[in-house]
């Protein structure tokens, strides 16, 4: 059980076009999702926490213009990339914690790569 | 502001040596510490958490220790095999922080045949 799938595992996308990835808990409500970016041989980085039905809350620096999140239902969050430029490329990983769950529990998914040419 | 530190940034080691990572963090106030293995364009796979209150976990030939006065955790790899080789991360969960974990920048262990 507990199990984080993330949609598409790997998107290459023209600078200026909006990409969106999914993330989704399989057999489990999240009331709460949060989104990692992870440059090549770094550390992940949170960039925003996801709740269910309400706004998401972006870290210093992360610009919520450009990194949009809707956490439309207890399963599901998603995070749009807008008009992505090549700095954008990165790795994107999802976890969800569960709506039953300790705090502390939380579930990865298997990363989305961006690429943006 | 919690950071978390890993040493050494990489590692090579020869197969069947036992050896140990380190990961410090510099504010004790925590509800655990985490380590994750991260293969190459792959996702976190979680190894072993360790609770405040707790000192050490084991699983398999993986070890992980949690000194959390003095800001440190060690994770112990017994007799490595090349299949080991990944980057090892250690996370900690602060407390009253919404459940936001903080990484460090990892270890890239390379285990050599």
């Amino acid at each position: 059980g507990a199990v984080v799938s993330q949609h598409p595992s790997r998107v290459i996308c023209k600078s200026g076009t909006s990409v969106k990835i999914e993330c989704r808990s399989l057999d489990f409500q999240a009331t709460t999702m949060f989104w990692y970016r992870q440059f090549p041989k770094k550390s992940l980085m949170l960039m925003a926490t996801s709740n269910e039905g309400s706004k998401a809350t972006y870290e210093q620096g992360v610009e919520k213009d450009k990194f949009l999140i809707n956490h439309a239902s207890l399963t599901l969050s998603t995070l749009t990339v807008t008009s992505a430029h090549p700095e954008d490329s990165s790795f994107y990983i999802c976890s969800a914690r569960p709506r039953d769950g300790y705090q502390e529990t939380q579930y990865f998914g298997p990363g989305t790569r961006l690429l943006v040419l | 502001k919690q950071e978390v530190t890993q040493i050494p940034a990489a590692l090579s080691v020869p197969e069947g040596e036992n050896l140990v990572l380190n990961c410090s963090f510099t504010d004790s106030a925590i509800y655990n510490l985490q380590w994750f293995r991260q293969d190459p364009g792959k996702g976190l796979t979680s190894l072993l958490l360790i609770q405040s209150s707790q000192r050490e976990q084991t699983s398999g030939r993986l070890n992980a220790s949690l000194d959390k006065s003095s800001g440190r955790s060690t994770l112990y790899i017994a007799a490595s095999q090349p299949g080991d080789s990944a980057t090892y991360l250690c996370a900690v969960l602060p407390s009253n922080q919404g459940g936001k974990l903080i990484f460090g920048q990892g270890t890239e262990l390379s285990v050599k045949p």
